[in-house]
């Protein structure tokens, strides 16, 4: 089945750097690649996703980009602000059937005043 | 905005008690999901849900793990006999199905399972 590793499980950045956090999945059979947000105690949001078919998308201050050949896919943070501070989550899923998503183990971002 | 609705919010049982949580999944949806956090880990999949059967199971979902819709809006999930490792927050998620963006699941906010 599918297997997502993500790094860093911990990453710190100055308020209004940028955070980059990364994904390797096993099943090139995934095409789907969505991005979760978690703060303490609450459920996964969806913040971004991208499709196989898409190498890049953007909203606003976060970005996607995806390497089909390679199996990575990286999520962007610029201008990083306070709230960003939680767990983010990136996961597989194969569409088609019952679309189940496979998550990486997380990465907590603090954002340093 | 519609939203995946959990009860309870947190539940505390002796070991080898009987659990059942409960979702009220987006009403138009067709896939329903559950999966489990255990505190500070990854989301982990435990069973997907279409057409009143089970289409897909997690390891983790063995013999003591069951899930049901009974009224057509209701899903649940049953643990037989808790141990402690069952302690974790369980989400319940669907969606629409189709292409996109019917892929898209949305969660509900979790019922923390306590188990002592």
């Amino acid at each position: 089945g599918e297997n997502v590793e993500q790094h860093p499980s911990t990453l710190s950045v100055q308020e209004g750097d940028s955070a980059v956090i990364k994904c390797t999945y096993s099943d090139s059979a995934s095409n789907y690649f969505p991005w979760y947000k978690q703060e303490l105690g609450k459920r996964p949001q969806l913040i971004i996703d991208i499709r196989s078919n898409v190498g890049e998308k953007k909203d606003q201050r976060i970005a996607v980009t995806l390497n089909k050949t390679a199996k990575h896919f990286s999520l962007h943070i610029t201008e990083t602000q306070p709230e960003d501070s939680a767990v983010y989550f990136c996961a597989a899923s194969i569409q088609g059937g019952d679309d189940k998503i496979i998550f990486g183990k997380g990465t907590r971002l603090h954002i340093l005043p | 905005e519609p939203e995946v609705t959990q009860t309870p919010s947190h539940q505390v049982t002796q070991m080898g008690q009987e659990v059942i949580l409960r979702c009220v999944p987006i009403s138009n949806h067709l896939y329903f999901y559950w999966y489990r956090q255990i505190l500070g880990q990854k989301v982990e999949f435990l069973v997907s849900f279409y057409n009143n059967e089970i289409s897909e199971k997690s390891e983790i979902f063995d013999d003591q793990f069951s899930v049901e819709r009974p009224d057509g809006s209701n899903f649940t999930l049953k643990i037989r006999s808790t141990k402690l490792e069952d302690s974790a927050m369980y989400f319940c998620a669907s969606r629409t199905g189709g292409g996109p963006p019917g892929n898209t699941i949305y969660f509900g906010e979790g019922s923390w399972l306590t188990v002592v």
